[in-house]
Parts: structure tokens; C-alpha cells; sequence
């Protein structure tokens, strides 16, 4: 079945240790998401990508950084995780072209010591 | 800024009542999409809804889009504790990136 893939489903970093989340998915869907969600609250967009382009939202932290090396990959990257960004990590696709469903992937739980 | 106020945000129900979930704005969507979410696990697509008027039926779940496209409303019928979760309504405007706008979400617990 086509589907949306994160790994790990849990993660453990240490305060400022770098970490990277992955996604991938098999819908060879041109827009990929990254999300932040925090409890019980709606996921907070922080970047996407049509294609390769990159979008960054306004009020994402330069903590957080993303990579697209191909159609079916997507790293985000947290280069000194704090306290704060201890969260739920959502990945989600689009066919985009004027599509506005997304379909998400099970999501990266990350905890930060 | 676009903005989705969704309503209730916690509901807290016995199994067998019935429920209503609103999103509302004062913004034209070119869709609306319903998803729920278990602790743990990412949201699942419930329904997309894009005609004005629009009324979806998923077994016990009731979707509708307002008439002007500015709101929808999601009704369960007869819950069960296998409804619990956070309810997720988001607003499309049909752009070449399918960015959505999402409601705060709607916590439901139904008790046994």
C-alpha cells in the first residue's frame, strides 16, 4: 500500500545534541510537510517543499533545518534541540497542483532529556 | 492571517449521545478536510469536502460544508468509545503547495 513512513516513531536526544527525524513516502507526491505538534493541540507547520523548492514559514526557529534529496525523502534536522521542542513530528504529503489533501505519515515522537 | 475557529474544543460524552464539531471563518475554502488523531499516531483523513452545501456520510459520521464554504460541521451519531481522539478541521484554498489551515482541534472522549 502506498504510505507515508517515519523513523524512528520514538526519539531520545540530549539537550543541544543534534538530531534528524526521516520520512519517506511511496505516493511520489510532489509536496512533502514538516509539522510540529504539541499535546492535544493542531499541528503547527514548519516548512514544505514543492518539488526541491523550499519553503520556510515565517516563524519556524533556525534550530530546525530540512533536507530533500529525492521525490521520496525528507530529513528534518534539529541542531541544538532545547527543552521546548520536545513535541510530536508529523510528515505529510500532498499531489499539491492544486490538491489540497495531505496525508500524514504515524509521526516521530521526540523527547528531549 | 486565514483563521479556523473549531468548536468545542474538549467534549467529554457518554456512549450512545450524539455530537456536533464546528469550524467556522470568515474565509472562502476551496475545500475542507476532517481528520482524526490517536494518541501516539498521526491524523488519518476522515473526508475532504469541496462543493458548497456538500453533505458526506461515513457510517455514524455526518460531514457538511456550509453553503458559502466559509464552515463545516462534523456529527457523530450514537458514539462509541472507539470515537475518542482529537478531531482535526482544515481549510484548503487550492494552491499549487496544498497548505492547509488548521482548526485548534476538538479533544473527544466517549466513556464506556
Amino acid at each position: 500500500d502506498a504510505m507515508v513512513i517515519q523513523n524512528p516513531r520514538y526519539q531520545v536526544t540530549q539537550f543541544g545534541k543534534p538530531v534528524t527525524l526521516s520520512c519517506s513516502q511511496t505516493l511520489n507526491h510532489n509536496v512533502m510537510y514538516w509539522y510540529q505538534q504539541k499535546s492535544s493541540q493542531a499541528p503547527k507547520l514548519l516548512f514544505h517543499y514543492y518539488d526541491k523548492d523550499f519553503n520556510n514559514e515565517a516563524d519556524t526557529p533556525d534550530n530546525f533545518q530540512s533536507r530533500r534529496p529525492n521525490t521520496s525523502f525528507c530529513f528534518l534536522d534539529i541542531r541544538s534541540p532545547g527543552l521546548g521542542d520536545a513535541a510530536m513530528y508529523l510528515c505529510a504529503t500532498s499531489p499539491g497542483q492544486f490538491t489540497d489533501t495531505q496525508y500524514f505519515g504515524p509521526g516521530t515522537r521526540l523527547t528531549v532529556l | 492571517t486565514q483563521l479556523l475557529e473549531q468548536s468545542p474544543q474538549f467534549l467529554s460524552i457518554q456512549e450512545g449521545e450524539n455530537l456536533t464539531v464546528y469550524c467556522n471563518s470568515s474565509s472562502v475554502f476551496s475545500s475542507l478536510q476532517w481528520y482524526r488523531q490517536e494518541p501516539g499516531e498521526g491524523p488519518v483523513l476522515l473526508v475532504t469536502v469541496v462543493t458548497g452545501g456538500e453533505v458526506k456520510k461515513l457510517k455514524r459520521l455526518t460531514f457538511q460544508f456550509g453553503d458559502a464554504r466559509k464552515d463545516s460541521s462534523l456529527h457523530i451519531t450514537a458514539a462509541q468509545p472507539g470515537d475518542t481522539g482529537l478531531y482535526l478541521c482544515a481549510g484548503g484554498r487550492s494552491s499549487n503547495t496544498g497548505k492547509l489551515i488548521f482548526g485548534q482541534g476538538t479533544t473527544l472522549q466517549v466513556k464506556p
